[in-house]
């Protein structure tokens, strides 16, 4: 079945300590995103990736971190989380950044206590 | 920055009648895409309509776009309580920037 997987789907920390969300997808796809979405805000992109080693900053990058070692992975990282990145985070991927689908992942709810 | 608005921002309706969902956006753009998202869940595509359509269908759905005046529509004809859940638009624009959302609509359909 063809999908986006991020782990974890629930996740309490506390403020400094790093953490990562994983996301995989299975669909071989090249163009892969974070976004977060808070409440009177929508959809926020973070970070994206054209392809392998291709990564580069979306509306909202600062105090995220992300990797594309290989096709299938895109992990966020947060180096030192703090409480206003309390949010509902969405890993999407799409066969190419423009004029298609984006496939998103079930969402990781992270609060930063 | 956020491209797409859509208005209202909540919709209360009966089961059976026809819900409209609209979205303006700023700048040119390729195409414009629907989603779906259940409350707490990810985003499922509903329907892309490309900037030279004007209309275009998908079973109960009907999207309409109006470059003149960067806008579309979405309109869910006989409408159920499963069609409860929250609606964006997405946009990506000519001069090569990202795909950007709206800040969606929260559509219910009472029983």
């Amino acid at each position: 079945e063809a999908q986006v997987t991020q782990n974890p789907r629930y996740l309490i920390t506390v403020t400094g300590k790093k953490l990562t969300v994983t996301c995989s997808q299975n669909m071989n796809h090249e163009y892969m995103s974070w976004y977060r979405q808070d409440p009177g805000l929508g959809l926020r992109q973070i970070y994206y990736s054209m392809n392998v080693e291709v990564t580069d900053k979306g509306d909202v990058p600062e105090g995220y971190k992300v990797s594309r070692k290989e096709k299938r992975n895109f992990p966020l990282i947060l180096e030192s989380p703090s409480p206003n990145q309390t949010s509902l985070y969405f890993c999407a991927s799409s066969p190419r950044q423009f004029q298609n689908i984006q496939y998103f992942g079930a969402g990781t709810r992270l609060s930063v206590l | 920055s956020q491209q797409g608005e859509e208005d209202p921002q909540a919709l209360s309706i009966q089961e059976g009648e026809n819900a409209t969902m609209n979205c303006s956006y700023k700048t040119s753009i390729n195409n414009l895409q629907w989603y779906r998202q259940n409350s707490g869940r990810g985003l499922v595509h509903l329907i892309l309509i490309r900037s030279n359509e004007r209309e275009k269908h998908s079973g109960r759905l009907r999207v309409t776009l109006d470059t003149s005046k960067k806008s579309s529509s979405l309109l869910i004809t006989a409408s159920r309580a499963a069609d409860t859940a929250s609606y964006f638009c997405a946009t990506d624009g000519t001069s090569g920037s990202r795909l950007t959302f709206g800040e969606g609509t929260q559509l219910t359909v009472n029983p």
